[in-house]
């Protein structure tokens, strides 16, 4: 079956540090993925998303490579914010229908 | 501004009271969705709309009623709710492109408290 899951939170990081959200997947065929954000009291908005193995999604500074071979997507920025502060989602596609699964979501504090 | 236009924002109601929630999408897609975000809960899908076809969630209570009666609008009448039922609603579009990479645009949702 098609599955998503990311790592639990939640995650706090001082501001400016690195940050990493791993995301693998379980699909047939040829996925799309994605990654969302949701701000407190908002609906979830696109972040980044990569099409095809070894595509690499970037947005607002953060970024995740799709590796077929590993089946992950993970999530990184190289200097957080205290405004990056949200959930953020990992998500799949499938590319036979219209199927989105969603991982648990990863709620991430920033402190200045 | 996604282009998916949800209200209300907010509704309070009673057990015994009827509501819908609307959805508006403004981006030419033909799929349309109902999720619910509940606390520390996965997203659960509830029904989707897709060039006429719909397709559930069997596990969605029948006291949820999707309408559908076009491609931009999407409806989600309620009746005689449980306080569990208490949630986030999100609705989303999408493209149902043949190569199936097109993303979900979710609209801002509505958070619905039952009594």
């Amino acid at each position: 079956g098609n599955s998503v899951t990311q790592m639990e939170g939640p995650v706090t990081l001082s501001e400016e540090a690195f940050l990493t959200i791993n995301c693998t997947y379980t699909a047939t065929g040829y996925p799309s993925l994605f990654w969302y954000v949701q701000y407190p009291g908002e609906g979830l908005q696109l972040l980044l998303k990569a099409t095809k193995a070894d595509d690499k999604g970037s947005n607002k500074g953060f970024e995740a490579t799709y590796r077929k071979e590993t089946t992950s997507f993970h999530l990184e920025k190289g200097s957080v914010q205290v405004s990056d502060s949200a959930v953020y989602f990992c998500a799949l596609r499938t590319n036979t229908g219209n199927q989105f699964y969603f991982g648990t979501g990863t709620s991430l504090t920033v402190i200045p | 501004e996604t282009g998916v236009t949800q209200t209300p924002r907010h509704l309070v109601m009673g057990m015994t009271n009827k509501k819908s929630l609307k959805c508006e999408q403004h981006l030419g897609h033909n799929a349309m969705y109902w999720y619910k975000q509940s606390a520390k809960k996965p997203l659960e899908l509830m029904f989707v709309y897709s060039l006429e076809e719909r397709v559930e969630n069997n596990s969605v209570p029948s006291r949820f009623s999707p309408e559908c009666p076009n491609s931009s609008h999407l409806f989600l009448h309620l009746h005689t709710l449980q306080p569990e039922d208490s949630a986030l609603y999100l609705c989303a579009s999408s493209l149902k492109a043949r190569d199936g990479t097109g993303e979900l645009f979710f609209g801002e949702g509505s958070r619905l408290t039952v009594l």
